[in-house]
């Protein structure tokens, strides 16, 4: 991957209300896009992925777009509790450079009871 | 059971030094990575490495090197440590897919 921008890099929702965070990458060769969710101390947990041949998947509360032409992708989650309270990260694969995951800058995710 | 495990969880070191920080992942596969997260939170690779292939991100100083004993460990070294080294280090595995699963994390400190 070449690069990730994340936007934005705090939000803040009342309880119960969604919360929507976007990405947009430039690799064209992207074809994997992980949505990462780390809390205070702790390693990065994968909470959803998409992969390039699917438009939108749903997991519960969460759910992730990606429009590969706009190359943009989206994390939404609904329904929003306090234990979503953490920092989200973005990320893609194209399988090139040194072989990792590029991250976009992370949102801090607060939710406010 | 700790899929990816990381010791120690916290390193406290002096300038100069040289020092090593322990990964082992216990789900079988086949590639492992060195990120590292700086104080603004933002993750980047360091290397991958798989069936003895090493790819390094050309940003990366060479003093740090990457050893694996065996498949199951990726250990990450660093000598003549500098002050801005100071990080959190997340080693990371996946398998045949993409999926990469994460360990806690090593805060290091350099003094």
């Amino acid at each position: 991957g070449e690069n990730v921008e994340q936007h934005p890099s705090t939000l803040s929702v009342q309880e119960g209300d969604s919360a929507v965070i976007k990405c947009t990458y430039s690799d064209s060769a992207s074809n994997y896009f992980p949505w990462y969710k780390q809390e205070l101390g702790k390693g990065p947990q994968l909470i959803i992925d998409i992969r390039s041949n699917v438009g939108e998947k749903k997991d519960q509360r969460i759910a992730v777009t990606l429009n590969k032409t706009a190359k943009h992708f989206s994390l939404h989650i609904t329904e929003t509790q306090p234990e979503d309270s953490a920092v989200y990260f973005c990320a893609e694969y194209s399988g090139g450079g040194a072989d990792g995951l590029t991250f976009g800058k992370g949102t801090h995710l607060i939710i406010q009871p | 059971d700790t899929a990816v495990s990381q010791t120690p969880k916290y390193l406290v070191t002096q300038m100069g030094n040289d020092k090593s920080i322990k990964c082992e992942q216990n789900l079988g596969h086949d590639t492992m990575y060195w990120y590292k997260q700086d104080s603004k939170k933002f993750l980047k690779i360091m290397f991958s490495y798989n069936n003895k292939e090493l790819i390094i991100n050309e940003t990366v100083p060479n003093r740090f090197s990457p050893k694996s004993p065996d498949k199951a460990h990726l250990n990450l070294h660093i000598n003549s440590l500098e002050l801005g080294d100071s990080a959190v280090y997340f080693c990371a595995s996946r398998a045949s897919g993409d999926t990469q699963y994460f360990g806690p994390g090593t805060r290091l400190t350099v003094l």
